[in-house]
C-alpha cells in the first residue's frame, strides 16, 4: 500500500525549531520528488517546499514565506523526507502534509500523508 | 508573486454541473491541477495536466483549459461532492507551487 505518515509536529514557542518526518512505504522513494504543504487553521492550502529525487541532482526549492528558515531534505536509505523548521513564527502554525510530486511527468501531487499539526505560540 | 484566483464558494443542486474556476497568468504556459479536500482529511489528487483523470476518480469529474482559466466541472453533482477545491500550478519559469485560495462547493 502507497502510504506517507508524517511526525515530529507539536507545540513550540516563537523562534524554536521543529523537524518534520515522513516515512515512506510503497513506492520507490528514491525515484520520486517530494513537497510539503501546509494549511494554516480554517485556511487554504499553501505549498512550502520541494525537492527532486537525486538522481535528477536533489535540488530544492523553497516558498518565500520560509525561504531561509525551512530547509527539506531527503535520507534515500531511511525512505524519509524532512522539513527542518527553524526561527517559527505564529504564521507557521497549522497542519503540515508530506506529498509525493510527481512535477515531471505532470500528474501531480498524487499521493498525501495524513499531516501533522505544528503549533507555535507563546 | 504570483497568483491563481477562484471564487470563494459556490453552491449547486444535486445533479446540477458545478464549474469552479481558477484564473492565473501562467495558466497557458503551467499546467493546472485540482484537488478535493473535505473536512477534516487530507487532499485528493482529482484532475492533472489540465484535463486528464487519476484512476479511481469518477468521470463526471473533468477538467478544461482557455487562456488564462482552467476549469473543473463536476457533472451530475452528488452529495459527496460537497467539499472544498483548491487548483495548483507553477510560477512561468516553473520555480514554485502556487495553490488558489479555494473554492468551497456546497450541495444544496
Amino acid at each position: 500500500e502507497v502510504q506517507l505518515v508524517e511526525s515530529g509536529g507539536g507545540l513550540v514557542q516563537p523562534g524554536q525549531s521543529l523537524r518534520l518526518s515522513c516515512t515512506v512505504s510503497g513506492f520507490t522513494f528514491g525515484d520520486s520528488a517530494m513537497s510539503w504543504v501546509r494549511q494554516a487553521p480554517g485556511k487554504g492550502l499553501e505549498w512550502v517546499a520541494f525537492i527532486r529525487s537525486k538522481a535528477n541532482g536533489g535540488k530544492t526549492e523553497y516558498a518565500a514565506s520560509v525561504k531561509g528558515r525551512f530547509t527539506i531534505s531527503r535520507d534515500d536509505s531511511k525512505r524519509i523526507a524532512y522539513l527542518q523548521m527553524n526561527s517559527l513564527k505564529t504564521e507557521d502554525t497549522g497542519v503540515y502534509y508530506c506529498t509525493r510530486d510527481n512535477y515531471d511527468p505532470f500528474t501531480g501531487m498524487d499521493v498525501w500523508g495524513q499531516g501533522t499539526t505544528v503549533t507555535v505560540s507563546s | 508573486s504570483y497568483e491563481l484566483t477562484q471564487p470563494p464558494s459556490m453552491s449547486v443542486s444535486p445533479g446540477q454541473t458545478a464549474r469552479i474556476t481558477c484564473s492565473g497568468d501562467a495558466l497557458p504556459k503551467q499546467y493546472a491541477y485540482w484537488y478535493q479536500q473535505k473536512p477534516g482529511q487530507a487532499p485528493v489528487l482529482v484532475i492533472y495536466k489540465d484535463t486528464e483523470r487519476p484512476s479511481g476518480i469518477p468521470e463526471r469529474f473533468s477538467g478544461s483549459s482557455s487562456g488564462t482559466t482552467v476549469t473543473l466541472t463536476i457533472s451530475g453533482v452528488q452529495a459527496e461532492d460537497e467539499a472544498d477545491y483548491y487548483c495548483q500550478s507553477a510560477d512561468s519559469r516553473a520555480t514554485y507551487w502556487v495553490f488558489g485560495g479555494g473554492t468551497k462547493l456546497t450541495v444544496l
